[in-house]
């Protein structure tokens, strides 16, 4: 099956300081990555949709400026949180799928971002 | 935009009975309606998906219905075990549900 990783698996940072989450598709090209945050005991909230080579697609309520997104090629998507506070700290988690597959809908997670703003 | 509520957030069942978990969407144009299991800290696990073109699926101990019309599917587990304990994420393309958290009583 396809596989996404994803890195740091966990981070802590400063008030304020910004933080670089990546993203990559391993063995396949990922024409569509998504960005979701999870807090403890709740669900996956989608954040922002990116397609390789275009702007992030932000979802109600998420701040394009303090969570950018980047896709800049089919393999790596970014999402750098911005003057990161204490609310910030959270699960932080990408997807990605393959339109030329087959399941052009199965979507692959990467194992997901802890993150901790102290 | 999509918009996927399940239900019920809870769900205790003795070892051996049955299990339905329920979701509903509000987005006709959606067609895809993946299950997932997540544990804490964890990335979800697809246990099962569930495409428009059909109504059901099976898959061993495990089924989904759906039913377009009416914008809504299920997830049917039988004979359930305490293995089973997990929680449960409905969605909708890829907007999720609130979560099930289903206890299995041995």
């Amino acid at each position: 099956g396809a596989v996404v990783s994803q890195h740091p698996s966990w981070v802590i940072c400063k008030s304020g300081t910004s933080v670089k989450i990546e993203c990559r598709s391993l063995d396949f090209q990922a024409t569509t990555m998504f960005w979701y945050r999870q807090f403890p005991k709740q669900s996956l909230m989608l954040m922002a949709t990116s397609n390789e080579g275009s702007k992030a697609t932000y979802e109600q309520g998420v701040e394009k400026d303090k969570f950018l997104i980047n896709h800049a090629s089919l393999t790596l998507s970014t999402l750098t949180v911005t003057s990161a506070h204490p609310e910030d700290s959270s699960f932080y988690i990408c997807s990605a799928t393959d339109a030329r597959r087959n399941s052009g809908n199965t979507i692959y997670f990467g194992e997901g971002s802890w993150l901790t703003v102290v | 935009g999509e918009n996927v509520e399940q239900h019920p957030s809870t769900l205790s069942v003795q070892e051996g009975d049955s299990a339905v978990i329920k979701c509903t969407y509000s987005d006709s144009a959606s067609n895809y309606f993946p299950w997932y299991k997540q544990e804490l800290g964890k990335r979800p696990q697809l246990i099962i998906d569930i495409r428009s073109n059909v109504g059901e699926k099976k898959d061993q101990r495990i089924a989904v219905t759906l039913n377009k019309t009416a914008k809504h599917f299920s997830l049917h587990i039988t004979e359930t075990q305490p293995e089973d304990s997990a929680v449960y994420f409905c969605a909708a393309e890829v907007r999720f549900g609130a979560g099930t958290r289903l206890t299995v009583k041995p």
